[in-house]
């Protein structure tokens, strides 16, 4: 059951340049959608979300940008920091569901100084 | 900040044991989960509890799993007989209303089952 797809195990970007990680599902039903960011040995901590009736959301250096029609996102980071290497997981839910979030497998990100 | 504690950090137990995991969620939240992490897997959801009672849960959480929030604070998951394939880490998280899926993890309790 690959409803949420993280094609990427893992992406090394350069410091102060751009992070750009990708998401991809299959459930139209699918309202809410978070990105949440683990650290070694920590559960994992929630980053940046996005509501099926927006396109864009932006917090600081985070960007997440929604493509419904391609059932698609993406976490951009701008600019990358050492302190953001960890592993990316990408989750989707339905509101009215009991919050139940199906995960992607992770992309560990590695930001070279 | 306040946050979702679990213990143990890691329990080592013999097959065929009972287990149980404890968290202590964030004290005014209402809905609580447990999810789990086999190694170099994805994040699965295993059940939710809310009012009291189970609201959702997965083709994981078998009759071998039970959830239970003993008294006002602390939130378990019990597996009954463990198996091999049970080790994992396990994660609690709650969150205070259900319109949004911005859940508060904790630190996840490592299960080796032998």
């Amino acid at each position: 059951d690959q409803q949420v797809k993280q094609n990427s195990p893992s992406l090394s970007v350069q410091e102060g340049r751009i992070s750009i990680l990708n998401c991809d599902y299959t459930n139209s039903m699918f309202d809410y959608f978070l990105w949440y960011k683990k650290y070694p040995a920590e559960g994992p901590t929630f980053l940046i979300s996005i509501s099926s009736i927006k396109d864009k959301n932006e917090d600081g250096r985070f960007t997440v940008f929604l493509n419904k029609s391609a059932k698609h996102l993406s976490l951009h980071i701008v600019p990358s920091q050492p302190g953001d290497s960890a592993v990316y997981f990408c989750a989707a839910s339905v509101i009215q569901g009991a919050q139940k979030l199906v995960f992607g497998q992770g992309t560990r990100l590695t930001i070279n100084p | 900040e306040p946050e979702v504690t679990q213990t143990p950090s890691h329990q080592v137990t013999q097959m065929g044991q009972e287990v149980i995991l404890r968290c202590v969620p964030i004290s005014n939240h209402l809905y609580f989960y447990w999810y789990r992490q086999i190694l170099g897997q994805k994040v699965e959801f295993l059940v939710s509890f809310y009012n009291n009672e189970i609201s959702e849960k997965s083709e994981i959480f078998d009759d071998q799993f039970s959830v239970e929030r003993p008294d006002g604070s602390n939130f378990t998951l019990k597996i009954r007989s463990t198996k091999l394939e049970d080790s994992a880490m396990y994660f609690c998280a709650s969150i205070r209303t259900s319109n949004t899926g911005e859940l508060f993890f904790g630190e996840g309790s490592r299960l080796t089952v032998l």
